[in-house]
Parts: C-alpha cells; sequence; structure tokens
C-alpha cells in the first residue's frame, strides 16, 4: 500500500530534550516536505527537500532541522525543544512536478512541556 | 507571493442539503489549486485538484471545485450532504512558475453536516 509513515504519533517532551520525528515514504517520490499545523493558522512549511542531501527552508524552519540521506527517508529534527514548538506535524511527499498532489503521513502530535 | 483565503472557519448544513466550502487564492500566473480533507485523528487526504481545462473539476466522494479565474476562486462543493462529511478541508494553492513546489494552505473550514 503506498503510504507516508510519521513515527512516533503522539509525543510528550520536556523542553530542551532532543527529539527526532521520522517520516517514510514508500512511493519512490522526491518531493518531500515537513508542515505544522496550528489553530488558527493552517498548515505551514518547515522544510522541504526536492531530492536526496538537497534540502531548504519553508516558512517557519527556526529550531528545527531535518536531512535527507536516503530516498524514502526524511526525519525532522528538534535539537533544543520549547513550548512553541507544541503542534501537530505533517510529513508529505509527492512526485516531481507543479501539478501533482502531494501525499500526508497522519500526523504527530507533539506537546512540550 | 502565494496565499490562499478560507474566509469561513465553520459551515454547518443539513443533511441532504447542497454544501460549499469557499476559497479564494492568489498567485502571479495560473494557479494550480487542491482541495484537501482532514478526519479527526487523521492525516490530509486528497479530494481533488485544478491544473488546466475544465473549469468545473470532480473528485473523490461526491465533491466537485469550480474555478472561476476572474474572482480568483475555487469553491468546493457537493450536491447533497452526508453526515460522515463532517471534517475539516483545506484549499491549497502552488503557483506553477515558482521555484519549491510548495503548497500553500488556506487556514481551513470545519464542516459540520447536522443529521
Amino acid at each position: 500500500e503506498a503510504q507516508v509513515t510519521q513515527n512516533p504519533r503522539y509525543l510528550i517532551t520536556v523542553t530542551g530534550k532532543k527529539l527526532t520525528v521520522t517520516c517514510s515514504q514508500n512511493m519512490n517520490h522526491e518531493y518531500m516536505s515537513w508542515y505544522r499545523q496550528d489553530p488558527g493558522l493552517g498548515l505551514r512549511q518547515i522544510y522541504y527537500s526536492m531530492n536526496v542531501e538537497v534540502t531548504d527552508k519553508g516558512d517557519v524552519p527556526e529550531g528545527y532541522k531535518v536531512s535527507r540521506k536516503e530516498k524514502r527517508n526524511f526525519p525532522l529534527i528538534l535539537e533544543s525543544p520549547s513550548p512553541n514548538q507544541t503542534s501537530l506535524y505533517f510529513c508529505a511527499s509527492g512526485s516531481r512536478g507543479r501539478n501533482t498532489e502531494a501525499f500526508f503521513g497522519q500526523g504527530t502530535r507533539l506537546t512540550v512541556v | 507571493a502565494q496565499s490562499v483565503a478560507q474566509p469561513e472557519d465553520q459551515v454547518n448544513v443539513a443533511e441532504g442539503n447542497p454544501l460549499t466550502v469557499k476559497c479564494t487564492y492568489s498567485v502571479s500566473g495560473n494557479p494550480y489549486l487542491f482541495w484537501y480533507v482532514q478526519y479527526p485523528n487523521r492525516g490530509l487526504q486528497f479530494l481533488l485538484k485544478y491544473i488546466t481545462g475544465d473549469n468545473l473539476v470532480k473528485g473523490s466522494y461526491g465533491f466537485e471545485a469550480e474555478f472561476n479565474k476572474s474572482q480568483t476562486s475555487f469553491h468546493l462543493k457537493k450536491p447533497s450532504a452526508l453526515v460522515s462529511d463532517s471534517a475539516l478541508y483545506f484549499c491549497a494553492v502552488r503557483d506553477p512558475n515558482f521555484g519549491n513546489e510548495k503548497l500553500t494552505f488556506g487556514t481551513g473550514t470545519r464542516l459540520t453536516i447536522i443529521p
């Protein structure tokens, strides 16, 4: 089954404790991206990647890191999480081409206390 | 810069009635437009898209959307609402001339179908 898989689905952590949210897709997509969803703000792009070893900042990259060592994986790293990073996070992937739709993972609800 | 507006945070519709969820956009050229739906505790699911051609686009679950270039709108519609259509709906735009293939999303509209 074609899918984007995120782990974990839920995470509660403390301020400053490094964490990684994993994202994997099995559709051989070139494009992958991370979004955060906050009430009243919709989805905002954090980082994206057009291919292996190619990453770039989205609209809200501060406090986040990503890597793309393999085509299928695109982990999101929070080196020192803060409470304002409490949010619902989505990973997405898609084929190259601006007329193609993106496929989303089921989301990771992160709470930083 | 590309942007999307969903003017209604909440839309309530009686079951069996037609529904409309509004979306307007702003891009520098001809847009690529998308609708996604989010059910509780689920990721976003693609519903339909407008790329070019016929202004009326049909998608999943009986939904359709009409592209109106003069009004820069892409409203989502369904002739007869079901209770199972209750969800959060997002409109998104992609500028075909912009480099990173980013989807820009609206703030979402919560659709509630009343039995």
